[in-house]
């Protein structure tokens, strides 16, 4: 199985600024990997798809970058509405596996 | 706009089977994609239970497989999740979402989720 493991558990950061969340897979994805947005009470959903494509609607403050085992979701200037938790997603060994990270706490700080 | 409704009883009993369905509207199962079933246990995150593709294949975590069916009824565009031996460790919210194909197999629309808790 694909592990997948982000950091920081939490991240605390200013409206404003630019907040960097990580997804290290345990071997490689290539660039096979989703971001979901999940807030309190709400279904999660989908930010990024194929590691830096944007979903519809998605605004364009919000990038992802990265292949193979290293990846990168940043949040270039934080709005109120992105205080959410942050999940990455491998899709890459569809369908002996499908894995989801622990999530990343995105906090105001 | 494709949407999509969770629905079925909210408590389970131990050592039961959790049964739940997905309301699919805006776009036909028939059609294309894997529809798929992933849960997230009270302050949790998220695992993946199963997918189904409209033909009826199904694919599942091999963690739950011995215990997991998907099924689908293109008639009423509708598929359902089915979980037996339930325990404590089975209480989470249940969602059910599409699963994209040609672009990734990432999931692109879900459903608010449903509350399912498993007590005697």
């Amino acid at each position: 199985e694909i592990v997948m493991t982000q950091s920081p558990a939490t991240l605390s950061v200013s409206p404003g600024e630019r907040a960097t969340l990580s997804c290290r897979a345990s071997q490689s994805v290539s660039s096979n990997l989703a971001w979901y947005q999940q807030k309190p009470g709400q279904a999660p959903r989908l930010l990024i798809y194929g590691a830096s494509t944007r979903a519809t609607g998605i605004p364009a403050r919000f990038s992802g970058s990265g292949s193979g085992t290293e990846f990168t979701l940043t949040i270039s200037s934080l709005q109120s509405e992105d205080f959410a938790v942050y999940y990455c997603q491998q899709y890459n060994n569809w369908p002996r596996g499908y894995t989801f990270g622990q999530g990343t706490k995105l906090e105001i700080k | 706009q494709v949407q999509l409704q969770e629905s079925g009883p909210g408590l389970v009993k131990p050592s039961e089977t959790l049964s739940l369905t997905c309301a699919v509207s805006g776009y036909s199962i028939s059609s294309g994609y894997y529809w798929g079933w992933i849960r997230q246990p009270p302050g949790k995150g998220l695992e993946w239970i199963g997918s189904i593709y409209h033909s009826g294949s199904t694919y599942y975590n091999p963690s739950l497989k011995s215990r997991v069916t998907i099924s689908v009824d293109t008639s009423k565009n509708q598929f359902s999740l089915k979980l037996s031996s339930v325990t404590a460790a089975d209480t989470a919210v249940y969602y059910c979402a599409r699963q994209g194909i040609l672009t990734g197999y990432y999931l692109d629309y879900w459903g608010q989720g449903t509350l399912v808790t498993v007590s005697s």
